[in-house]
């Protein structure tokens, strides 16, 4: 029972390289968002989908892209990596609600450090 | 738009007493509220959730929140901490149509022996 897996688990980066954060989930989950937690910050919605080929903004989407190809995956993009950008990166899925169960799960996180 | 405010940035207290964390909320409709847990170097892990069935509601490990309308909160109560609760907490408000999450800033809880 996965659940959500997030890969890779650390990342170094130099300034203005572009990578790519993978999540998958196997629940059928409608919905999955991308979040940044930052110390004293709490989590900050970057991107959210609510289902294959839908995506949009969420509270901080800048620098940062999303594609919703199939249901179990949503990676996010950064195309050009800051200093700034240097955070701790959850993914989340859930039902959409009123179709089932809508508590969100998380995955492990993805540390990533831009030099 | 919805918010949330966690009132104590660090909560500490001593094996086997009470345990407080503060949440208030602001929302223009009748929200969803969450609290989630965090261990160190861990994902978030769901404490419980109020979605308006009962305003008292209870956890996993002991934890409990009581809604309060009037108050606009929802804190988070354990009658007994255990070393093992020491983390960081995040209340959390649901937006319209449950697109969004908004949390707050998180509460750490230190329990000391």
């Amino acid at each position: 029972n996965a659940g959500v897996t997030q890969t890779p688990k650390f990342q170094v980066l130099k300034t203005g390289q572009s990578m790519t954060l993978q999540c998958a989930q196997d629940m059928n989950h409608e919905y999955m968002s991308w979040y940044r937690q930052d110390p004293g910050m709490g989590l900050r919605l970057i991107h959210y989908s609510v289902g294959a080929g839908i995506t949009d903004q969420g509270e901080v989407p800048n620098g940062y892209n999303v594609s919703r190809s199939t249901t179990e995956d949503f990676p996010l993009r950064l195309l050009s990596a800051a200093p700034s950008q240097t955070s701790v990166y959850f993914c989340a899925s859930s039902n959409i609600p009123g179709q089932g169960e809508d508590i969100q799960y998380f995955g492990a996180g993805t540390r990533l450090s831009v030099l | 738009a919805q918010s949330v405010t966690q009132l104590d940035s660090h909560v500490s207290v001593s094996e086997g007493t009470p345990v407080l964390l503060r949440c208030n909320y602001s929302s223009s409709y009748s929200p969803s509220l969450f609290w989630y847990v965090q261990h160190p170097n861990k994902g978030l892990q769901l404490l419980l959730k109020y979605t308006s069935a009962a305003t008292l509601v209870k956890g996993i490990n002991g934890f409990e929140a009581e809604f309060k309308k009037s108050e606009t909160s929802f804190h988070l109560t354990k009658p007994s901490a255990h070393m093992s609760d020491a983390a960081e907490y995040f209340c959390v408000v649901t937006g319209p149509g449950y697109s969004t999450l908004t949390f707050g800033k998180g509460t750490m809880l230190l329990v000391s022996p």
